[in-house]
């Protein structure tokens, strides 16, 4: 089945990176985006594909993929980035479902 | 500026049928190239997409809701709607809709999202 897995939870001290991983076989074939969710708020489309960031988002915010695994790096993390991260992909071309994965928390200490 | 904003009632009894309209501003929904989206998300819990629409009028829809929901689009009010069946205290959620952008054969991403409404399924 499509499916995406997340770690429910990571943790970070203030200025250090962190990677936030995304599985599934789904990504060998189509990339991941990812979405940054703070409490109340909608989510935030913070990267996409092989290598894209969308206008306004940071530039310590990267992404990269390889094999089943995506993954979302932020480098030099900061308080306003602890929030619950989203990765998301569509199933395959013949089962056009979107999928998204569970969600990381991310808490800098 | 692309905005989408979701509205329709808060409380919905059981076995009644949710009504959400996506109104959206700064793109016409008649475009090529956008899924028309409703995603919903339970308290503490992750995102789960629900279906969309094409501006062709092509829908897909999560198999797990398949049977209960329709998604249709209004060009004439740059509307889309929900419309989801014999609800159940289980479909108590933020309801959200988004724009999917076809970036490339392998690459879609939800660009564009309302503010969700919250939906409580009560008598």
């Amino acid at each position: 089945s499509a499916e995406l897995t997340q770690d429910p939870a990571v943790s970070v001290a203030l200025g250090q990176t962190v990677r936030i991983t995304c599985q599934g076989d789904i990504l060998r074939r189509f990339y991941a985006s990812w979405y940054q969710q703070t409490p109340g708020q909608a989510p935030l489309l913070v990267f996409f594909g092989k290598n894209n960031r969308p206008p306004g988002i940071p530039d310590r915010f990267s992404g990269s993929s390889s094999g089943n695994t995506a993954s979302l790096t932020i480098t030099g993390a900061q308080a306003g980035d602890e929030a619950v991260y989203h990765c998301s992909s569509r199933a395959s071309s013949t089962n056009p479902n979107v999928v998204f994965g569970g969600g990381t928390k991310l808490t800098v200490l | 500026q692309v905005q989408l904003q979701e509205s329709g009632p808060g409380l919905v009894k059981p076995s009644e049928t949710l009504s959400l309209t996506c109104t959206v501003s700064g793109v016409s929904i008649n475009t090529g190239g956008y899924y028309w989206s409703w995603i919903r998300q339970h308290q503490g819990k992750g995102l789960e997409w629900i279906g969309y629409i094409y501006y062709t009028g092509s829908t897909y829809y999560n198999p797990s809701l398949k049977n209960r929901v329709a998604i249709s689009l209004d060009p004439s009010t740059n509307q889309f709607s929900l419309r989801l069946s014999s609800v159940t205290a289980a479909d108590t959620a933020i309801y959200y809709c988004a724009r999917e952008y076809l970036h490339t054969a392998t690459t879609y991403y939800f660009d564009y999202w309302g503010q969700g409404t919250p939906v409580t399924v009560s008598s």
